[in-house]
C-alpha cells in the first residue's frame, strides 16, 4: 500500500511533442505529490508539487494532472525540448510518514 | 553556496571490506536521508536522521550504518553485510522529515565493489 506505481519505464518523444507519465498510489492518507527530475550522474532535483486540494498544477511547461478518485497524478511536458531528456520520478508522501516514496522512474528521451 | 557535496563520485572497493561514504550540507537543514538507485528501481531509502544523535532505519537498512554527531555531517558506511552494494548512493536533506518540503540531493557516490 505503501508503493507507487509509474509508468511508463522509458518513453521516446520527438521535439515538440507532449510527453505524459503516470503514476498511480493506493494509500489515500497520501497528500503530497512531488516530481523529481535527473540527469545523468547528478542527484534529482525538484520539478513541481501538487497537494490534493487542486485538480492540476502548471509551471511553464510542466503541468501535472491529479486524479483523486482514480488515485492517479500525472506529468505533462509540453512543446518537449531536447534538454529535457532526463529520468522522472514521481513521489508520495502523508503528513507525518516523515518519508518520501518514489515510483521507478522514467527514462524520458526527446530526439531532436 | 549552499548545498549538499558527497565524497567520492566514484569509489571502488574489494568485497569483504566497509566502505564510509561522505555527505556534508550547508543549507541548516534538521532532516537528512540516504538513498540507494539501481536501475529500473527508483530510490529507496536507506537511513534517514530529523536531528543530531538520532537516526530511524529505511526500507533497506541491512548491511548498513549511519551517524549524525553533527548537524551538518550524515555519513553512511556500507560494511560487509550488505549482499549487494555496487550501486549510486545519494545523500538528501530537507527542512525537517516530515515530508512535505523539498528535498536537496547530493550529486551522488558511485560505489563499486569486486
Amino acid at each position: 500500500q505503501q508503493q507507487v506505481k509509474q509508468s511508463p519505464q522509458s518513453l521516446i518523444v520527438q521535439k515538440g511533442g507532449i510527453s505524459i507519465i503516470n503514476c498511480a498510489y493506493e494509500n489515500t492518507a497520501f497528500d503530497y505529490f512531488p516530481w523529481y527530475q535527473q540527469f545523468p550522474g547528478k542527484g534529482p532535483a525538484l520539478l513541481i508539487a501538487i497537494r490534493p486540494d487542486v485538480s492540476e498544477k502548471k509551471e511553464g511547461r510542466f503541468t501535472i494532472s491529479f486524479n483523486k478518485s482514480a488515485k492517479q497524478f500525472s506529468l505533462h511536458i509540453m512543446d518537449s525540448q531536447p534538454g529535457d531528456s532526463a529520468t522522472y520520478f514521481c513521489a508520495a508522501s502523508s503528513r507525518g510518514a516523515q518519508k518520501l516514496v518514489f515510483g521507478q522512474g522514467t527514462r524520458l528521451t526527446i530526439n531532436p | 553556496d549552499g548545498g549538499i557535496t558527497q565524497s567520492p563520485k566514484y569509489l571502488f572497493r574489494k568485497e569483504g571490506q566497509n566502505v564510509t561514504l561522505s555527505c556534508e550540507q550547508n543549507l541548516n537543514h534538521d532532516a537528512m536521508y540516504w538513498y540507494r538507485q539501481d536501475p529500473g528501481q527508483g530510490l529507496r531509502l536507506i537511513y534517514y536522521s530529523q536531528i543530531v544523535n538520532d537516526f530511524q532505519k529505511g526500507d533497506i537498512a541491512e548491511g548498513y550504518s549511519v551517524s549524525r554527531e553533527k548537524k551538518e555531517s550524515f555519513p553512511l558506511t556500507v560494511t560487509s553485510a550488505q549482499k549487494n552494494p555496487t550501486a549510486f548512493y545519494l545523500c538528501a536533506s530537507s527542512i525537517d522529515v516530515t515530508g512535505h518540503y523539498e528535498q536537496y540531493f547530493g550529486p551522488g557516490t558511485r560505489l563499486t565493489v569486486t
